[in-house]
């Protein structure tokens, strides 16, 4: 399969703490997305990383991307109560005529503690 | 504003009925796309489209079927032939290359 695996399946943490999560996969990508999701709504875009990149900002996110290990990690700093979700790897894979078809993986239930 | 719509949030289907879900977007994308979520899991992909009047089987299309007759339109049918339908259907859309997005989803169960 070509699906992205992500670590920690699940993630507790208090207010304040920084969270990392990590997604490993397994082809050539052309990029690599992380999504978000609440509980029971649609999946909401975070931060896209092209594979020429190697690491980027948004916000409180940090994407990093090693396409020599094949892997990405989500750095959440400072992180609230409202960051509770689950989060999403999603990859891009490179050739083929399904450009921009997605690849999920099984993601990471995120709890922040007040 | 815009966004992308589905419907309804919640539908039930009974023994060897047919079903359609609806996803609409006034995003002007050309491609759209449906993923199927169990619980605990990630989403699989069914069909996508990546221009009116053209689909693509995703990874889990047996049981499925799409029309994209419209760029605003995507519905997915359900069909009896889907043995375990009980899931969580996403629906999203994007530009070629750029980040989906994601309509609220359909629960559909069973009867």
């Amino acid at each position: 399969s070509q699906q992205g695996e992500e670590d920690p399946q699940a993630l507790s943490i208090q207010e304040g703490e920084n969270a990392t999560m990590n997604c490993s996969y397994k082809t050539s990508i052309n990029n690599l997305q992380w999504y978000r999701q609440n509980s029971g709504r649609g999946l909401v875009h975070l931060i896209l990383i092209r594979s020429n990149e190697r690491e980027k900002h948004s916000g409180r996110l940090r994407v990093t991307l090693d396409t020599s290990k094949k892997s990405s990690s989500l750095l959440i700093t400072a992180s609230r109560a409202a960051d509770t979700a689950s989060y999403f790897c999603a990859t891009d894979f490179a050739g083929g005529t399904s450009y921009g078809k997605l690849t999920f993986g099984q993601g990471t239930i995120l709890t922040v503690h007040p | 504003d815009g966004g992308i719509t589905q419907s309804p949030k919640y539908l039930f289907r009974k023994e060897g009925q047919n079903v359609t879900l609806s996803c609409e977007q006034n995003l002007n994308h050309d491609a759209m796309y449906w993923y199927r979520q169990d619980p605990g899991q990630g989403l699989r992909l069914i069909y996508y489209s990546q221009i009116v009047n053209d689909f693509q089987k995703g990874d889990i299309a047996e049981g499925y079927s799409v029309s994209r007759e419209k760029k605003e339109s995507f519905p997915l049918t359900v069909t009896s032939a889907q043995k375990n339908p009980t899931a969580f259907y996403l629906c999203a859309s994007s530009r070629l290359g750029q980040p989906q997005h994601f309509g609220d989803g359909t629960r559909l169960s069973i009867l």
